[in-house]
């Protein structure tokens, strides 16, 4: 059974910075392009940002609204991944969800998600 | 940027009964290579993460129940449920996963009437 497991949420200022991680299980994680997600509260998803596999040299890709301040790395070895988040703002405050990318790029597994808030 | 856009905005539906829900994105998102349409269906339910139902416009997921049904290609896509359970009340979302950003459509709320 896939399992995604987000850890490291929580209340940060506004420009500080967070790191989230998420470790994987249950299927072959060195496989798979992985994802970052997320949904303020109330409100629908927003792809945040995407990280490839080896034989694609673990190019990323991220939205414009979190460009040059989020970085995403996977450790294989660990079947782990990680989105490192920094000048957040207020409006950055959301559930990030780790998601599996399947095949030609449809997202089939979803963690439950981490709650970060940005506030002063 | 590929902008995807939801009709309507929610919808409340008998038991049993038909509901309906349209998808439309900026550009095509039709694979002209694989005759694919890279657009994908999504339900969430309160306090849950989203959930895969429908992947290559019509591809039903493994265990999705058969009243849910996708169709459309090109720009406009939509999905259908044949008859609704309570169960099945939940926001739905579109998705192009043509090209980053693999943006959402701001969903539709579906209710019981």
């Amino acid at each position: 059974e896939v399992q995604l497991v987000e850890s490291g949420g929580g209340l940060v200022q506004p420009g500080g910075s967070l790191r989230l991680s998420c470790a994987a299980s249950g299927f072959t994680f060195s496989d798979h392009y992985m994802d970052w997600v997320r949904q303020a509260p109330g409100k629908g998803l927003e792809w945040v940002g995407r990280i490839r596999d080896k034989a694609n040299s673990y190019t990323t890709d991220f939205a414009a609204s979190v460009k040059g301040r989020f970085t995403i790395s996977r450790d294989d070895s660990r079947n782990s991944l990680s989105l490192q988040m920094n000048s957040l703002k207020t409006e950055d405050t959301a559930v990030y969800y780790c998601v599996r990318v399947f095949s030609g790029g449809y997202f089939d597994s979803w963690g439950q998600g981490i709650l970060v808030t940005v506030s002063s | 940027d590929i902008v995807v856009t939801q009709s309507p905005d929610s919808l409340a539906v008998s038991l049993g009964e038909r509901a309906t829900i349209n998808c439309k994105s900026s550009q095509s998102v039709l694979y002209s290579s694989n005759n694919k349409n890279y657009a994908a269906w999504y339900q969430q339910k309160p306090g849950q993460p989203p959930k895969l139902l429908i992947s290559w416009a019509s591809t039903r997921e493994s265990g999705v129940p058969d009243r849910f049904s996708g169709s459309g290609s090109g720009t406009d896509f939509t999905l259908t449920i044949s008859s609704l359970q309570a169960e099945d009340v939940a926001v739905y979302y579109c998705q192009q996963y043509y090209s980053p950003p693999h943006t959402f459509g701001p969903g539709t709320k579906v209710d019981i009437k």
